[in-house]
């Protein structure tokens, strides 16, 4: 079954602390991931994918394989990265299988 | 470019009447996919257009149905409503990518309310 799981519903970290979101997919294929944000009374909007191994406003992910996993993290998280995240899942060529998101809180 | 835009911004609707819900894709993108997102939830695929032709559906009954128009422009049409299908429904728009590069272009929602 093609899934994507993000186990906690909610994270809150104080600014400054590190930061990972947890992203765990299950698909037989070879996988295409990437990392969505919605920024309060924003769109859902691209954060950063897989292949360009890039870090993006400080975060980045990593693709392991033999854990299935593809982790969103940020050394030291600030209040402006409250939002909610979502790990994605594309899937041969035109579906996208998007997790229920992580609802990140940066408090002062 | 206003971006992907989509109408109306909010409806309600009564059981058993149907919907038509509007996307406007960015200029030059191909591609439009539809997603519901009920509250508490991620994004879920419903369909995917390209070129005007069906590429990709996901889990949902035939009451859901789609097109897409020769400018791109796309309609999600939901028949015999159900008070389960209440939910944000996205629209994205795309370009053809290389593999990975994949990168989607979100409106911002129309909220359905089914009474």
């Amino acid at each position: 079954a093609q899934r994507v799981t993000q186990p906690e519903k909610l994270l809150s970290v104080f600014k400054g602390a590190p930061v990972e979101l947890k992203c765990n997919y299950s698909y037989s294929g070879s996988p295409e991931l990437f990392w969505y944000v919605q920024y309060s009374r924003q769109r859902l909007q691209l954060l950063l994918r897989h292949i360009s191994r890039e870090s993006i406003k400080g975060f980045t992910a990593d693709l392991n394989k033999g854990e299935t996993s593809f982790h969103l993290k940020k050394p030291f998280a600030q209040e402006e990265d409250s939002a909610m995240y979502y790990c994605a899942l594309h899937t041969g060529g035109f579906k996208t299988i998007f997790g229920a998101g992580t609802r990140l809180f940066v408090k002062a | 470019d206003a971006g992907v835009t989509q109408s109306p911004t909010h409806l309600i609707k009564t059981r058993g009447q149907h919907v038509t819900l509007r996307c406007s894709p960015i200029s030059g993108h191909k591609s439009v996919s539809w997603y519901q997102q009920v509250l508490g939830q991620g994004p879920q695929f419903i369909f995917q257009y390209y070129e005007k032709e069906e590429r990709g559906r996901g889990n949902f009954p035939d009451r859901f149905s789609a097109r897409q128009f020769p400018n791109y422009s796309s309609e999600l049409n939901v028949n015999a409503l159900l008070l389960g299908d209440s939910a944000l429904y996205l629209c994205a728009s795309s370009q053809p990518a290389s593999r990975g590069t994949y990168e989607q272009y979100f409106g911002p929602g129309t909220r359905l309310t089914v009474t």
